[in-house]
């Protein structure tokens, strides 16, 4: 089967600056994805690493080390419309996606 | 275009009886996939198209659970002989193609099923 780990719940202030850990073991590596989600309502894309290093979009970065089966999306300039689960998932050679159970943040003014 | 539908969006049924959901891909996307999300979980796979067969269907918990395909287009997941278990929020998501280096999975809003 397929790990992927990431914390339950963060929060942080308006304006602030938070990291979400994500690691993984999975059978086979193509790709991982960040995805957001409000409750009720559908994941949204977020970004897609494979290769390592930073992919930076806008206020939000992804970081990928392989070799560590590592990730973190970050999250900049914090705003109320932020508080979301953050969704890691990887891809595996077969294609399909495998979820981590999310990680909760809420944002305080 | 429009983004990936589903009907209905809640649904509610007694232990025991049969229930369809339905999902509308993004017009073109060629993969279709059906996941399934309960209450502070991700996402969990269960079965993905390619076109109008199933590429893989391992995440499909038990033979209480079918999905088709017929058309290459709307996608009907079937579940018979309801249990409580099975209540969950049912989400279907939809790709250019399978197997493409970058293949972002658009999600629709999901169909919640509560088994009393």
């Amino acid at each position: 089967g397929q790990n992927i780990d990431q914390p339950t719940e963060m929060t942080a202030t308006e304006g602030a600056i938070v990291q979400i850990n994500c690691t993984y073991q999975t059978s086979g590596f193509n790709g991982l994805f960040w995805y957001q989600q409000h409750a009720g309502e559908a994941p949204t894309f977020l970004s897609y690493n494979v290769l390592d290093g930073l992919e930076e979009k806008g206020r939000f970065s992804s970081f990928l080390s392989r070799s560590k089966g590592y990730s973190y999306l970050l999250l900049k300039e914090l705003q109320m419309k932020d508080s979301a689960s953050y969704l890691c998932a990887v891809r595996t050679n077969d294609y399909k996606l495998s979820f981590g159970a999310g990680t909760t943040v809420t944002v305080r003014a | 275009g429009a983004g990936v539908s589903q009907t209905p969006s809640n649904k509610v049924t007694e232990k025991g009886k049969y229930v369809e959901l339905r999902c509308d891909p993004i017009s073109g996307h060629t993969a279709l996939y059906w996941y399934r999300q309960s209450l502070g979980q991700g996402p969990e796979f269960l079965i993905y198209f390619q076109g109008t067969g199933a590429a893989d269907d391992s995440g499909l918990p038990n033979d209480r659970f079918f999905a088709v395909r017929p058309e290459g287009s709307v996608s009907t997941l079937k579940i018979q002989r309801t249990e409580r278990g099975d209540s969950a929020v049912y989400l279907c998501a939809s790709s250019i193609s399978w197997g493409s280096s970058y293949n972002e999975q658009f999600f629709g809003p999901g169909t919640r099923l509560t088994v009393l």
